[in-house]
């Protein structure tokens, strides 16, 4: 059974500062996905990546299959990058496996 | 953009009573998936739908639960004899492929008295 651990549970910025939301799980994995939940509570898929680097806009994701590892990179945030920030993995299922979640919260 | 759609987007229903939760996923899509989220706790799996059968199920997707592709579009969740503890925000998604993006509905929350 894959368990998904993220830190930090909570993260709290400055407008501009760069965020970093970790997420690691305990067994090997085809792929991971981050999400990030809004408060109204829509999911919206970021980045699906199973090797390397995805960069979209501010938002950069990265991956260490070896280490079972991956980040969330937020640069120059904004009040509105404010959100709950969610890594999820496929282990060799078609059953996604989600972590608890990042809240961040980004301060004017 | 094409999106996953859900309705209602709130339901209230008394315990013991049936339900059913719709979605509309993207249209050429081939997995359909419902999740779940308890109030303050992290998504869970509760089934995958692929050529009109059931692909995967977790041990939440018990006889009380069952999904259903009635037409060419819609896909409906059916939760017969709701239970207090079924109160959460119920998620639709879809995918073109298996292991590919997801697309998230937008939830419905329900509620159970």
């Amino acid at each position: 059974k894959n368990e998904v651990e993220q830190s930090p549970q909570n993260l709290t910025a400055q407008e501009g500062e760069f965020i970093t939301i970790n997420c690691s799980y305990s067994v090997g994995i085809s792929a991971l996905h981050w999400l990030q939940q809004h408060p109204g509570g829509g999911i919206v898929s970021l980045f699906m990546l199973s090797s390397g680097k995805k960069k979209h806009g501010r938002l950069i994701a990265t991956i260490n299959i070896q280490e079972k590892h991956s980040s969330l990179h937020i640069t120059a945030s904004h009040p509105r990058d404010s959100a709950v920030y969610i890594c999820a993995v496929w282990g060799g299922s078609e059953k996604l496996v989600f972590g608890k979640g990042t809240k961040l919260t980004v301060n004017p | 953009e094409p999106e996953v759609t859900q309705t209602p987007s709130h339901q209230v229903t008394q315990m013991g009573q049936e339900v059913i939760l719709r979605c509309v996923p993207i249209s050429n899509h081939l997995y359909f998936y419902w999740y779940r989220q308890i109030l303050g706790q992290k998504v869970e799996f509760l089934v995958s739908f692929y050529n009109n059968e059931i692909s995967e199920k977790s041990e939440i997707f018990d006889d009380q639960f069952s999904v259903e592709r009635p037409d060419g579009s819609n896909f409906t969740l059916k939760i017969r004899s709701t239970k207090l503890e079924d109160s959460a925000m119920y998620f639709c998604a879809s995918s073109a492929d298996l292991q590919e993006t997801q697309y998230f509905g937008p939830g419905t929350r329900l509620l159970v008295l």
